[in-house]
């Protein structure tokens, strides 16, 4: 079955700091992994995907992510945060790009002055 | 920029009513998808739908859940008789091939 762990419940990082969201996945076949932002009473943005090709990939509002297969993670980062950051963040796996995705619990982004 | 929208964005019911959740998806995605999130928990996946039947459904979805596209623009999800546990951030999200994207929500509230 597959699986997304997010080990962080909660993250607190002073702006212009350096974050990583930690990302672990479980899956049987090829997965294709995803991040998204979820603002407080918003729906779920999707920040980047990765399918194939380059293991780091580029998403919106600065974020990055790096799959590395051998350690079954995909986690994201940004070097240097902003206030307006602060959110959950959701990881997801699933097996094509419209296949179900499955979700992690989320990690919640707190943004320090 | 297109985008997935719900309505409503709130919806308040009593326990053993119908309610219909109205989604629009984004014109040329072909799939279609139900998740929910229960507050402080995670989004879980309830149905998708393709070429105009479901593809795959998860165990929460049961007989008292239905979905539908009455027309080329709307895809709905129907409970037919609410209860309290069904309480939950209700989001509709479309894909192309290339990721799901995800409207608002619809808070429903069981009373």
């Amino acid at each position: 079955a597959q699986s997304v762990t997010q080990p962080d419940i909660h993250i607190t990082v002073s702006e212009g700091a350096s974050l990583e969201l930690r990302c672990n996945y479980s899956y049987g076949a090829t997965p294709y992994l995803f991040w998204y932002v979820q603002s407080p009473g918003q729906g779920l943005q999707l920040l980047l995907k990765y399918f194939s090709g380059d293991t780091l990939v580029q998403g919106i509002k600065g974020f990055e992510a790096e799959f590395k297969r051998s350690q079954s993670s995909f986690n994201l980062r940004k070097p240097s945060v902003h206030w307006s950051d602060a959110a959950e963040y959701f990881c997801a796996v699933g097996g094509r790009g419209y296949s179900t995705l499955t979700f992690g619990k989320g990690t919640m982004l707190l943004v320090s002055p | 920029e297109p985008e997935v929208t719900q309505t409503p964005s709130h919806q308040v019911t009593q326990m053993g009513q119908e309610v219909i959740l109205r989604c629009v998806p984004i014109s040329n995605h072909l799939y279609f998808y139900w998740y929910r999130q229960i507050l402080g928990q995670k989004v879980e996946f309830l149905v998708s739908f393709y070429n105009n039947e479901i593809s795959e459904k998860s165990e929460i979805f049961d007989d008292q859940f239905s979905v539908e596209r009455p027309d080329g623009s709307n895809f709905t999800l129907k409970i037919r008789s609410t209860k309290l546990e069904d309480s939950a951030m209700y989001f509709c999200a479309s894909s192309e091939q290339e990721g799901q994207y995800f409207g608002p929500g619809t808070r429903l509230t069981v009373l």
